[in-house]
């Protein structure tokens, strides 16, 4: 299995609070990924990433922000938390091969 | 842009039947397609790929073509288990950047003994 842990597991917060979600990966992966899953939406990509410091937007990028200071970890941050962003929160990477590894969700709830 | 569409679900079997999977695309260029499988409480991982046309990817008894005529890539399996179910994502990969997958809205499997 790829080595790919998220923190926290889970979350419940409140609206307009700030939340820092983090990925963490050990496999020196060059692309990391943060998806939202939501029913009847699938993965719906947020973010990725190519590079330390090197980032761009998914689809569903509004209202999320990401950093990626050290290869190994991705942050996305909610800057004011809303209910609609309410979800489950996949990170993924992957190296030249296209094949992505996701880490085991982060499923926050936002009251 | 790029798009996944797969066959609405949920699909419920017994087990010993034959399964299949519709998953068609639109992307531009030769992307490369996937299958992911979730199981309850887990993450996304990777049951089988295929990266240009013509190629069958295979795994666990799985197997899907890449289709470039009909821009499908159909997920089957000969004989379900009670373990294969789960979630069924198919996704692709354009070969101009790998940061832009795009995903289908998941099918659930449900097989019955």
């Amino acid at each position: 299995d790829a080595g790919i842990t998220q923190s926290p597991r889970h979350k419940v917060t409140e609206t307009g609070t700030p939340v820092t979600l983090r990925c963490h990966q050990t496999e020196n992966h060059r692309y990391m990924y943060w998806y939202r899953q939501d029913p009847g939406h699938g993965l719906r990509l947020i973010h990725y990433s190519y590079g330390v410091k090197d980032t761009d937007k998914g689809e569903v990028s509004d209202g999320y922000s990401v950093s990626r200071s050290k290869t190994e970890d991705f942050l996305l941050t909610l800057e004011s938390a809303t209910s609609s962003q309410t979800s489950v929160y996949f990170c993924a990477i992957s190296d030249q091969t296209d094949t992505q590894y996701f880490g085991p969700g982060t499923r926050l709830t936002v009251l | 842009g790029n798009s996944v569409t797969q066959m609405e679900g949920p699909v419920t079997l017994s087990e010993e039947a034959f399964l299949t999977i519709n998953c068609t695309y639109t992307a531009t260029g030769y992307p490369s397609l996937f299958w992911y499988v979730q199981y309850p409480g887990e993450g996304l991982q990777l049951l089988l790929k295929a990266t240009k046309a013509d190629d069958k990817g295979s795994n666990k008894g799985f197997e899907a073509t890449y289709r470039k005529e009909t821009t499908s890539f159909h997920l089957e399996k000969g004989s379900v288990q009670v373990s294969d179910s789960a979630v069924y994502f198919c996704a692709l990969t354009p070969n101009t950047n790998a940061g832009k997958s795009t995903f289908g809205d998941g099918t659930t499997l449900t097989v019955k003994p």
